[in-house]
């Protein structure tokens, strides 16, 4: 089995700071790890993804991730935070061959001031 | 490239009634599955379909059913609804269902509510 924990429900961070979004997993096979960004009344959209080889991704909109497989981490950065990355972001695991499934966590919703 | 396209956007029903939810993707992926998203509980997998003639449950499955006739749609039909359905439904796709290092692809989304 495998599961995603994203601990609190809600991060707010002032314009220009650093953004830092946490994501434990567990996974009983070696992972692939997803994170995905939700703007209000749209669909999820990529963010960047861990499969294999560089452990640090990334991402679209300066976002980056760091696998740390010793840790079981999959956490989410960004230098500088900008208005527009306000938005719910979901951390995401999924098994590496078979029918494996994408098992999200329970998102973080991101607000950003001025 | 319209991507993953679903159908309606909103939708009330009343209790007892039945509905169908509809997706179809033109990017020829084998894998779609459907999720509901609840506040507070991230998204949760209803079914999902590795190829055309092959569904499977996910971890929420009661009062859906889906069948997947064609690689293009995979159509999520609620059965009697209830108040408990109320939620948000995403249809997703992904290239292939085995190699989880394929990203899956979201629509926008079918809001749906039961009185």
């Amino acid at each position: 089995a495998q599961s995603v924990t994203q601990l609190g429900s809600h991060v707010s961070v002032s314009e220009g700071a650093l953004v830092l979004l946490r994501c434990n997993y567990s996974s009983s096979v070696p992972p692939y790890l997803f994170w995905y960004v939700q703007y209000p009344n749209q669909g999820l959209q990529l963010l960047l993804k861990y499969t294999t080889g560089a452990t640090l991704v990334k991402g679209i909109n300066g976002f980056e991730a760091e696998f740390k497989k010793s840790e079981t981490s999959f956490h989410l950065t960004k230098p500088s935070a900008h208005m527009s990355d306000a938005a719910e972001y979901f951390c995401a695991v999924r098994g590496a061959g078979g029918n494996s499934k994408l098992t999200f966590g329970k998102g973080i919703t991101l607000s950003v001031r001025p | 490239n319209a991507g993953v396209t679903q159908t309606p956007k909103f939708q009330v029903l009343k209790t007892g009634q039945s509905m169908t939810l509809q997706c179809a993707q033109d990017m020829n992926h084998e894998y779609m599955s459907w999720y509901r998203q609840d506040p507070g509980m991230g998204l949760r997998l209803i079914h999902y379909s590795v190829g055309a003639g092959i569904t499977d449950q996910g971890e929420v499955p009661n009062g859906y059913n889906v069948s997947r006739s064609t690689t293009e749609d995979f159509p999520l039909r609620l059965l009697s609804a209830a108040p408990s359905q109320t939620s948000v439904y995403f249809c997703a796709s992904s290239l292939t269902g085995t190699g989880g290092n394929q990203p899956q692809h979201f629509g926008d989304g079918t809001r749906l509510s039961i009185l």
